[in-house]
């Protein structure tokens, strides 16, 4: 079965760029999106088909994908972004990374 | 903008079948998906419902799972059969318009503790 890895963790500064990385077998292959999940609430979907962003998500949420990484970028971190983020690709069926806790310090 | 709501029972015994249903309410997307998260991990695909009912589910849970749809109802169903602790989750209901355009409408989750 396919298999998406993520970092645990990534720590960043307050209005520095967050780079959080989804790695998986020919990943840029495929397309992946993004999802923002803040602690007791739901997942929010902050990028979709490897770099478009939903209305209502800030610019400072970038994603690109190729070879066997895709990459969520946040520039200009704010406070607010620290969450849980998770990628997902289409195999066969859906699949979703382990998640990575981004911390803003 | 969808509304989706999850409903069922918070409690589960061993072996049983956990149910939940979803219902939509406003706009209306392509398709639906059951997607769960154990308390403080990861969250994992279920399986997902086409308005026109064709399904998939995860290999691994497939021969547990039933999706279906009742379009005049806007409800989705989920059961799932011979259920173990290991089923123990926050359990999502979300919905995707296109293929590949994500899962762009959740709704609040709904606890199930699987227990005796």
């Amino acid at each position: 079965s396919y298999e998406l890895t993520q970092p645990p963790s990534v720590s960043v500064s307050p209005g520095q760029t967050a780079r959080i990385t989804c790695s998986g077998r020919q990943l840029g292959t495929k397309y992946t999106c993004w999802y923002q999940q803040k602690p007791g609430h739901s997942p929010v979907l902050v990028i979709y088909q490897d770099k478009r962003r939903p209305s209502g998500v800030p610019e400072r949420f970038s994603g690109s994908n190729s070879g066997d990484t895709a990459t969520l970028t946040i520039t200009g971190t704010q406070a607010m972004d620290e969450a849980d983020y998770f990628c997902q690709a289409w195999d066969d069926s859906r699949v979703f990374g382990g998640g990575t806790r981004l911390t803003v310090l | 903008q969808v509304q989706l709501r999850e409903s069922g029972p918070g409690l589960v015994k061993p072996t049983e079948t956990l149910s939940l249903t979803c219902t939509v309410s406003g706009d209306s997307g392509d398709y639906w998906s059951w997607i769960r998260q154990p308390p403080g991990k990861g969250l994992e695909w279920i399986g997902y419902v086409y308005n026109d009912g064709r399904t998939n589910s995860k290999p691994s849970l497939r021969s547990r799972v039933t999706i279906s749809i009742d379009t005049s109802r806007k409800q989705v169903s989920l059961n799932l059969y011979s259920v173990t602790a290991g089923d123990t989750a926050i359990y999502y209901c979300a919905g995707a318009s296109g293929n590949y355009a994500g899962f762009d409408s959740w709704g609040q989750g709904t606890l199930v503790t699987v227990s005796s």
